[in-house]
């Protein structure tokens, strides 16, 4: 079946540091990727995203590739902000109806 | 609405008694899911629904959770003699497009059973 798989948290940093949150994925067929973050009191938002491999998503900065080689789709920002403390998830959808989430990675930024 | 709204945004109840946690979707959007979302277990896919009719309810834990949705549009999740092991946060989500993965979620509704 579908999984996916996150580094476990929180990742702590300090503001204007680099950021990487490891995904991997187990999958039959070709599936999309995702990351969604979830801010403090709100609900999941989608973030960026990549359907096929050697795609990049990004938004808001993030940035995330589509590795089929090695089954990742690692999310990383050059350097962070206070404002980007959240919990992010990993997650895939193979082409049924439903996302497969990973755990969630809470990454806390200091100033 | 705006967005996915979800009613109780809180509920504690009683072990043994029954629950009913409400979802309105963005308008418009045809698919429609819960998840619940767990301390260390991240979120877990409970059913879905396109339209009125729910395709795939594979990731109900047992028979005593159940779901419908009617108009296309409103959708209801009851735990019956709820445990404590159903405290969680409930999420809804909906989507415009069948099989994009592009979700837009609720805050949720979270379930304390003492």
């Amino acid at each position: 079946g579908n999984s996916v798989t996150q580094m476990e948290g929180p990742v702590t940093l300090s503001e204007e540091a680099f950021l990487t949150i490891n995904c991997t994925y187990t999958a039959t067929g070709y599936p999309s990727l995702f990351w969604y973050v979830q801010y403090p009191g709100e609900g999941l938002q989608l973030l960026l995203k990549a359907t096929k491999a050697d795609d990049k998503g990004s938004n808001k900065g993030f940035e995330a590739t589509y590795r089929k080689e090695t089954t990742s789709f690692h999310l990383e920002k050059g350097s962070v902000q206070v404002s980007d403390s959240a919990v992010y998830f990993c997650a895939l959808n193979s082409g049924y109806s439903t996302l497969t989430f990973g755990k969630g990675t809470m990454l806390l930024v200091s100033p | 609405g705006a967005g996915v709204s979800q009613s109780p945004s809180n509920k504690v109840t009683e072990k043994g008694k029954d629950v009913e946690l409400r979802c309105d979707p963005i308008s418009g959007h045809t698919a429609l899911y819960w998840y619940r979302q767990s301390l260390g277990q991240g979120l877990e896919f409970l059913i879905y629904f396109q339209g009125n009719s729910a395709p795939d309810k594979s990731g109900l834990p047992s028979d005593r959770f159940s779901a419908e949705r009617t108009g296309g549009s409103v959708s209801t999740l009851t735990i019956q003699r709820t445990q404590q092991e159903d405290s969680a946060v409930y999420l809804c989500a909906s989507s415009s497009r069948d099989y994009t993965g592009e979700l837009f979620f609720g805050e949720g509704s979270r379930l304390t059973v003492l």
